[in-house]
């Protein structure tokens, strides 16, 4: 099975400020990876799949790129919405689909 | 608009066994793959399960190989997981999710709650 390791698991930020997040295959998945942003009690949704192409009516401010193992989520200038976890997921060669263990964006 | 409802979530005893569906609706069900997700409490997402369009391929995760079972019928829009056996770990939230591939799961329900507890 593929493993997805995101970086960091967790971390502080301010509105305004540029995050960016990380992920890596354990194996290559060229350009087979997905990104969601998920909030307490609701179900994921999709921001990013292929690794850089920004799903319909995601704003602007979220890019992804890599390719490979290694694979970056960017948002550009975080907006309040945007504090929520943030799950990578490799859609290569399954089964198993598998996801990274997320990463937690909180308030500072 | 796309639309997954899940249901069939609740609290079972371990040993027991569920049976969960996912109605969908606003998109044509029998061109979709599909998958069931879940996710323990304040845990991340494990995949469960996966049906290609016509139910013939059908994949598990090794944690619920042998205890559950997913299945469809796309004369009624929906996708089903019968489980059996179900265990303390088993506890979760239970996502449908839709796929096209060798596109991700693009659209997610609203997700089931399963509690296993004595």
């Amino acid at each position: 099975a593929i493993r997805m390791t995101q970086s960091p698991s967790s971390f502080s930020a301010s509105t305004g400020d540029r995050v960016t997040i990380t992920c890596r295959a354990s194996q290559g998945i060229s350009s087979y990876l997905a990104w969601y942003q998920q909030k307490p009690g609701k179900a994921p949704k999709l921001l990013i799949y292929a690794a850089s192409t920004l799903q319909s009516g995601v704003p602007s401010r979220f890019s992804g790129s890599g390719s490979g193992t290694d694979f970056t989520l960017t948002i550009s200038c975080l907006q309040s919405e945007d504090f929520a976890t943030y799950y990578c997921q490799q859609y290569y060669s399954y089964p198993p689909l598998t996801f990274g263990g997320g990463t937690k964006v909180e308030i500072k | 608009e796309v639309q997954l409802v899940e249901s069939g979530g609740g609290l079972v005893q371990p040993g027991g066994s569920l049976r969960l569906s996912c109605a969908a609706s606003g998109f044509t069900f029998s061109s979709y793959e599909m998958n069931w997700v879940r996710q323990a409490p304040g845990k991340g997402l494990e995949w469960v399960s996966y049906i290609s369009s016509s139910g013939s391929t059908i994949y598990y995760a090794d944690s619920v190989k042998g205890r559950f079972t997913i299945s469809r019928d796309n004369a009624k829009n929906s996708l089903y997981l019968q489980m059996n056996s179900l265990r303390a770990e088993d506890t979760a939230v239970y996502y449908c999710a839709r796929q096209a591939r060798p596109g991700p799961t693009s659209d997610w329900g609203q997700g089931t709650l399963v509690t296993v507890s004595s």
